[in-house]
């Protein structure tokens, strides 16, 4: 198992350039969440998916559109960057909760990050 | 909404100290909560995790953490840090089907 696989692992845009960063899960998990870390903030919540072909805005979804094609699969399209985007990347999944509960109690994988700059 | 607040953002020790991380949340609900570690140059790995039972929770490497309802708070805790416990350290809480709310992190530097 790959676990949590995102591409590219960096990045350099100029300000208004376009770019998708790709996750990839091989584990099944039925949700799946993109996240971007900066200095002295932790994570901070962009969009989420709670199945194929759903998404739903997090914390800082400004600036950022996602799509779920495949349920394996979660992008993070920038559609014009800006130098307030540079930040690490990080993708997640997780499975459902147990007990019948839809509720994402479950762990957290972590992909390795995309370092993404923002000239 | 729920926030988490880890008010250690650098905390330095010596090899063999005792270490102890503080975690505290907003939310009056039930919660789920979480330790993550980031190593450097990787990504984040879960530590230990909370969920319902015994409040003090033990996780891999020698860490556990203890919840304590009437304080909202998380603490994470080891008795003798080593060189290797070098890290970045995550709080987070999870209140329902959205993601994790993590805390700003606490940088943990061990001196040899």
């Amino acid at each position: 198992n790959a676990g949590v696989t995102q591409t590219p692992k960096f990045r350099v845009l100029k300000t208004g350039q376009s770019m998708t960063l790709l996750c990839a899960q091989d584990m099944n998990h039925e949700y799946m969440y993109w996240y971007r870390q900066d200095p002295g903030m932790g994570l901070r919540l962009i969009h989420y998916s709670v199945g194929e072909g759903t998404t739903a805005k997090g914390e800082v979804p400004d600036g950022y559109n996602v799509s779920r094609l495949k349920k394996q699969n979660f992008l993070l399209g920038l559609e014009s960057a800006a130098p307030s985007q540079t930040s690490v990347y990080f993708c997640a999944s997780s499975s459902k909760g147990t007990g019948g509960k839809e509720r994402g109690y479950n762990e957290q994988f972590f992909g390795p990050g995309t370092r993404l700059t923002v000239l | 909404a729920q926030s988490v607040s880890q008010h250690n953002h650098h905390v330095i020790l010596s090899e063999a100290a005792s270490l102890e991380l503080g975690c505290n949340y907003s939310y009056g609900g039930t919660v789920n909560l979480f330790w993550y570690v980031q190593y450097p140059g990787q990504h984040l790995q879960l530590l230990l995790k909370y969920f319902s039972g015994d409040p003090l929770v033990k996780g891999i490497k020698g860490f556990e953490a203890e919840f304590i309802k009437s304080k909202f708070s998380f603490n994470l805790r080891k008795p003798s840090v080593q060189w290797s416990d070098t890290a970045e350290y995550f709080c987070a809480v999870n209140t329902g089907r959205r993601a994790l709310t993590f805390g700003s992190g606490t940088r943990l530097q061990v001196q040899p």
